[in-house]
């Protein structure tokens, strides 16, 4: 284990689904981020929370929804995806310091998630 | 805007042989830089960074990487490839600005044969 949980490991849901991924860290850090890792693409940055406000979106649809109810958990909440959006959906955390930069950048092992 | 080029999609060599990834990098100030390895069905794991410290970086596993500027470089060496580093290695830049947005290449694929 990295620090960094996720669950499911893996997740097949149907395009009328509402599903949720979790993603858990055990190192203490002040901001979390979710990715996308489609086959033969570079990962995508989705979103980036700290202290669990939303920082930053990537123009990501809105079938994807985003929640951080406390630093040591997100959760990417999907609905009426669409086959295109099976990925690997990775999680990452890190410990921001103001000024400084930022340190620790930890990512989970994934969620492989299966659209159909 | 920062960017990474992986040169090579896929690298084959044979196990007990030297191993190298090439990486080029496109930044408009003192950029860091790193190297991660994906397994099969795994997450990312960090093999090393350079943050403007020592040009010649080591890693985990016997791996580094050399920071030159100018050439815009970061490849990735191994003196000697095992089974066991058979994976997919990506190289990414980081923006320092703010959040740490890391930029990833779109990866390398090492076959290692026995």
């Amino acid at each position: 284990e990295t620090g960094v949980t996720q669950t499911p490991r893996h997740l097949v849901m149907g395009m009328t689904n509402k599903k949720s991924l979790k993603c858990e860290q055990h190192l203490g850090h002040n901001a979390m981020y979710w990715y996308k890792q489609s086959a033969k693409k570079p990962l995508e940055l989705m979103f980036v929370y700290s202290l669990e406000e939303r920082v930053e979106n990537n123009s990501v649809p809105s079938r994807f929804s985003p929640e951080c109810p406390n630093s040591s958990h997100l959760f990417l909440h999907l609905h009426t995806l669409q086959p295109e959006d099976s990925a690997l959906y990775l999680c990452a955390s890190s410990q921001q310091h103001r000024g400084l930069g930022t340190y620790g950048y930890t990512f989970g092992s994934g969620t492989r998630l299966t659209v159909v | 805007a920062q960017s990474v080029t992986q040169l090579d999609s896929h690298v084959s060599v044979s196990e007990g042989t030297p191993v190298l990834l090439r990486c080029n990098y496109s930044s408009s100030y003192s950029p860091s830089l790193f190297w991660y390895v994906q397994h099969p069905n795994k997450g990312l794991q960090l093999l090393l960074k350079y943050t403007s410290a020592a040009t010649l970086v080591k890693g985990i596993n016997g791996f580094e990487a050399e920071f030159k500027k100018s050439e815009t470089s970061f490849h990735l060496t191994k003196p000697s490839a095992h089974m066991s580093d058979a994976a997919e290695y990506f190289c990414v830049v980081s923006d320092s600005t703010g959040f740490q947005k890391l930029v990833f290449g779109t990866g390398t694929r090492l076959l290692v044969s026995p």
